[in-house]
């Protein structure tokens, strides 16, 4: 069972670039890496996935280095609005192994 | 379109009690899912459902029974609820399998008391 490894915390300020990283070194061959944010009192939404390389959509950007054992969130000139929890799943077709973890608590002050 | 439903929003029972969980999605997805998140954690498994007419327990499945009572609706039943699941659940739904993006309801904020 693939199980990832976030910062607890980070903070930011509003503008700046936001990078966090997960650490998955028991990744398997099949195992995509998918992020997800939540809000407060709110259900996680799907934020990006990947599986090898660098993947860019209108939010964010995910790297992925070649030994795929770590993956890197992006967030560019966060604002107040992205003040969330950011969650690092690795997983395959196999229901079994979606594992949310504790996830990243992101801050982003004025 | 509303994505996913889930009723209640809220709910308080004394131990012991049973209540059933609804779920709803619009999205014509093949998979359901329901997870529960305790306070300051990520979200756990309970069951899931890959397709109509399947169910398949996940990480913390002891205490709950499904069912996928057609493509649109998942239900999550507590037959005699206790303090531990005391929790928020969350109902989810995908297109395809488990990897694939997930749809989540707003979730049902259940007290055992």
């Amino acid at each position: 069972l693939a199980k990832t490894t976030q910062p607890i915390s980070m903070d930011s300020y509003e503008g700046q670039e936001v990078n966090i990283t997960c650490s998955h070194n028991n990744i398997a061959t099949n195992d995509y890496i998918t992020w997800y944010q939540q809000f407060p009192s709110q259900g996680p939404r799907f934020i990006i996935q990947g599986y090898k390389t660098k993947v860019t959509n209108e939010v964010a950007s995910l790297f992925i280095p070649a030994d795929r054992k770590s993956s890197t969130l992006s967030l560019p000139r966060v604002s107040l609005s992205d003040t969330a929890v950011y969650y690092c799943l690795v997983g395959d077709e196999g229901f079994q192994k979606l594992v949310f973890g504790t996830g990243t608590r992101l801050l982003v002050s004025p | 379109n509303a994505g996913v439903t889930q009723t209640p929003k809220f709910q308080v029972l004394k131990t012991g009690q049973s209540m059933t969980l609804q779920c709803a999605q619009d999205m014509n997805h093949n998979s359901m899912y329901w997870y529960r998140q305790d306070p300051g954690m990520g979200l756990r498994l309970i069951y899931y459902s890959a397709s109509e007419g399947t169910t398949d327990k996940g990480e913390v499945p002891n205490g709950y029974n499904v069912s996928r009572l057609n493509k649109r609706e998942f239900s999550l039943r507590l037959e005699s609820a206790a303090p531990s699941q005391t929790s928020v659940y969350f109902c989810a739904s995908s297109e395809a399998s488990g990897a694939g993006e997930q749809y989540f309801g707003p979730g049902t904020r259940l007290t055992v008391t």
